[in-house]
């Protein structure tokens, strides 16, 4: 098993390009979740998503916004890219809404100029 | 609103030398505190979850431990090898639903020198 992989692993953006990030997860898991870190805040939710099909807005989710059309894949998508988006960008899923363990992707590093 | 507070923000350490990390939390109904390791340039990594105050758990060098206000991870003779940022994060909506949500601290980044 892959777990969960991103796509890409580093990008630069010129602020009001738009692009798609990818996470794919191969454990037949319900739940996937998008965080983003910066320096000293920890990692906020952006949005989620509980099965196919559905979504919800977490934390932060002004500027972005996903797709779950196959179970397996999370898209996060930034229309009109802006500097105060340059972060990192982390996907995770969990098999079934509990408090099962949260399983990472390695991270999309994103540079909007 | 829940929140978690973690403590120090940097924490550098000799090898052999023990020491705690804190993390303190405000939660409407605990569902579970998590503890996550994250190398650099890396995601995060699952360590443990803690359900209860008075609950404990160990691994290696680490222990974890929960009360109703805070958790602290002690590392015991500690090695160059522990170095990286510990992640606190808390799950809300004991005897409802949470949909998985986390909310995180800002981490500690540790440092062990040999």
């Amino acid at each position: 098993n892959a777990g969960v992989t991103q796509t890409p692993k580093f990008r630069v953006l010129k602020t009001g390009q738009s692009m798609t990030l990818l996470c794919a997860q191969d454990m037949n898991h319900e739940y996937m979740y998008w965080y983003r870190q910066d320096p000293g805040m920890g990692l906020r939710l952006i949005h989620y998503s509980v099965g196919e099909g559905t979504t919800a807005k977490g934390e932060v989710p002004d500027g972005y916004n996903v797709s779950r059309l196959k179970k397996q894949n999370f898209l996060l998508g930034l229309e009109s890219a802006a500097p105060s988006q340059t972060s990192v960008y982390f996907c995770a899923s969990i098999k079934r809404e509990s408090t099962d363990t949260q399983y990472f992707g390695p991270g999309t590093r994103l540079t909007v100029l | 609103e829940d929140q978690v507070t973690q403590s120090p923000e940097a924490l550098r350490l000799q090898e052999g030398e023990s020491s705690s990390l804190n993390c303190s939390y405000t939660v409407s109904g605990l569902r579970g505190l998590f503890w996550y390791r994250q190398d650099p340039g890396k995601g995060p990594e699952f360590l443990f979850t803690l359900y209860s105050a008075g609950e404990e758990k160990e691994k290696e060098r680490l222990k974890a431990t929960l009360t109703k206000k805070e958790s602290f991870l002690h590392i015991t003779a500690p090695k160059p090898e522990d170095s990286a940022t510990y992640l606190c994060a808390v799950q809300a909506g004991a005897g409802g639903t949470s949909y998985g949500k986390l909310t995180f601290g800002q981490g500690t980044i540790l440092t062990v020198h040999p």
